[in-house]
């Protein structure tokens, strides 16, 4: 079992519709979540984080947190084609000097 | 415009060559990453220096060779590449090693001939 999965992809979801992302980890320990973006050919962008269960959010972004469940999930509201990128989950236990990643997932949106 | 600044952005180099990557950045950080990315992979984290000394170093090949001259700079020195090392190389930096999120550069794609 990967310490991180994501469900594969690629999505592909309408302008304006709602896409969900899913995080899965493995460590019980771990206690950081990062949803990084990037685009084809340019470097990953962290566009959330979340430590706590439940819901934060940011704009379109929403991370929801369920330790319990061990899963880790990103919805973007109203999707815009500028969305399209591959999106990258990152999980860190307390004290780890590193992030494991998941594979990513690649999302288009079609207009 | 990126907080972590990595040059050259592009290097072709032979497999005999010796070249150098490097990485600033001015945010005060004290943590900085070495990671290699192929495509359509998640970035593969190489090293991590943390108040300028070697904290992880993920089985890395000794052709690779990383090093922190001060706060704010992190190199990677390369030797005797092969063909397989042909990857983007990602410099990021975060406050402190146990810190995220972490700020990436732009990248190095590397290319070895």
């Amino acid at each position: 079992q990967k310490e991180v999965e994501q469900n594969s992809g690629p999505l592909s979801v309408p302008e304006g519709a709602i896409a969900s992302l899913n995080c899965t980890y493995s460590d019980r320990g771990s206690q950081s979540f990062f949803w990084y973006r990037q685009y084809s050919g340019k470097s990953p962008e962290l566009i959330m984080s979340i430590y706590s269960n439940g819901d934060k959010e940011d704009g379109r972004f929403t991370a929801q947190l369920n330790k319990a469940s061990q899963y880790v999930s990103l919805l973007i509201r109203d999707s815009q084609p500028s969305d399209s990128a591959t999106y990258l989950c990152a999980v860190k236990a307390t004290n780890a000097g590193k992030s494991t990643f998941g594979d990513g997932t690649t999302l288009t949106v079609k207009p | 415009d990126t907080e972590v600044t990595q040059t050259p952005k592009h290097l072709v180099m032979g497999m005999t060559n010796k070249k150098s990557l490097k990485c600033e950045q001015h945010m005060g950080h004290r943590a900085m990453y070495w990671y290699k990315q192929k495509a359509k992979k998640p970035p593969e984290l190489m090293f991590v220096y943390s108040y300028e000394k070697l904290s992880i170093n993920e089985s890395v090949p000794s052709r690779f060779s990383p090093e922190c001259p001060n706060s704010s700079l992190l190199n990677l020195h390369l030797h005797a590449l092969q063909p397989e090392d042909s990857a983007l190389y990602l410099c990021a930096s975060s406050p402190r090693r146990d810190d995220q999120p972490q700020h990436f550069g732009d990248g190095t794609r590397l290319s070895i001939l």
